[in-house]
């Protein structure tokens, strides 16, 4: 298995620009987890799906975040406008309950999103 | 509610010596218990997990963490460092209550020096 994949690996964009993360679970997970990590507030959990469908969005910072899960092997992050504060590694998870899992998850290599 | 507390943010050791990395943990249900590693601008890794079977658990690379109810610990061990070890340690406590939220404690920075 390829694992979680991530995309792109790095940006750097503009204050002000769209930037849109692209996250592919493994097959056959049915839970997709975004987190961000930065120095000053550790990993927090954004939101996440359950079978493409958002369970709790609590995380999301404000209104420019907005995620989406159109099918089961494809979620993107967006952040419209972006901020240098929105300057982070965002990463994404998946695990499979249906497994009877214990609720591991799977983490992909992480976006490094730099907003100058 | 469940959170997680990693005693220490920064760890030293020499090669050779042990280590030792304590987390104590608080949780309304019967706790699923992680620890991940990080190392420098990768993405986390599993190192093992507690799941309400024994109480000592054995992960990857030689590291080992014991469940202890009576103390809400679950420290991660290891009997003898190595370079490669030097990283980031999540201790990591699951949401519960039919969840798969996990509660990240705030890491600790492991140094190994030669």
């Amino acid at each position: 298995d390829a694992g979680v994949i991530q995309s792109p690996r790095h940006e750097v964009t503009e204050m002000g620009q769209e930037v849109t993360l692209r996250c592919k679970p493994i097959s056959g997970h049915d839970y997709l987890f975004w987190y961000r990590q930065t120095m000053m507030r550790g990993l927090e959990l954004l939101i996440y799906f359950n079978n493409n469908v958002p369970i709790d969005d609590s995380g999301m910072p404000e209104d420019r975040f907005s995620a989406k899960m159109p099918n089961a092997s494809f979620s993107t992050l967006k952040i419209q406008p972006s901020e240098p504060r929105d300057s982070a590694v965002y990463f994404c998870a998946s695990t499979n309950r249906r497994a009877g899992g214990n609720y591991e998850q799977y983490f992909g290599p992480g976006t490094r999103l730099t907003v100058t | 509610a469940q959170s997680v507390t990693q005693l220490d943010s920064h760890v030293s050791v020499s090669e050779g010596t042990p280590v030792l990395l304590r987390c104590n943990y608080s949780s309304s249900y019967s706790p699923s218990l992680f620890w991940y590693v990080q190392h420098p601008n990768k993405g986390l890794q599993l190192l093992l997990k507690y799941t309400s079977a024994a109480t000592l658990v054995k992960g990857i690379n030689g590291f080992e963490a014991e469940f202890k109810k009576s103390e809400t610990s679950f420290h991660l061990t290891k009997p003898s460092a190595h370079m490669s070890d030097a990283a980031e340690y999540f201790c990591v406590v699951s949401g519960g209550g039919g969840y798969n939220k996990l509660i990240f404690g705030a890491g600790t920075r492991l140094a190994v020096h030669p």
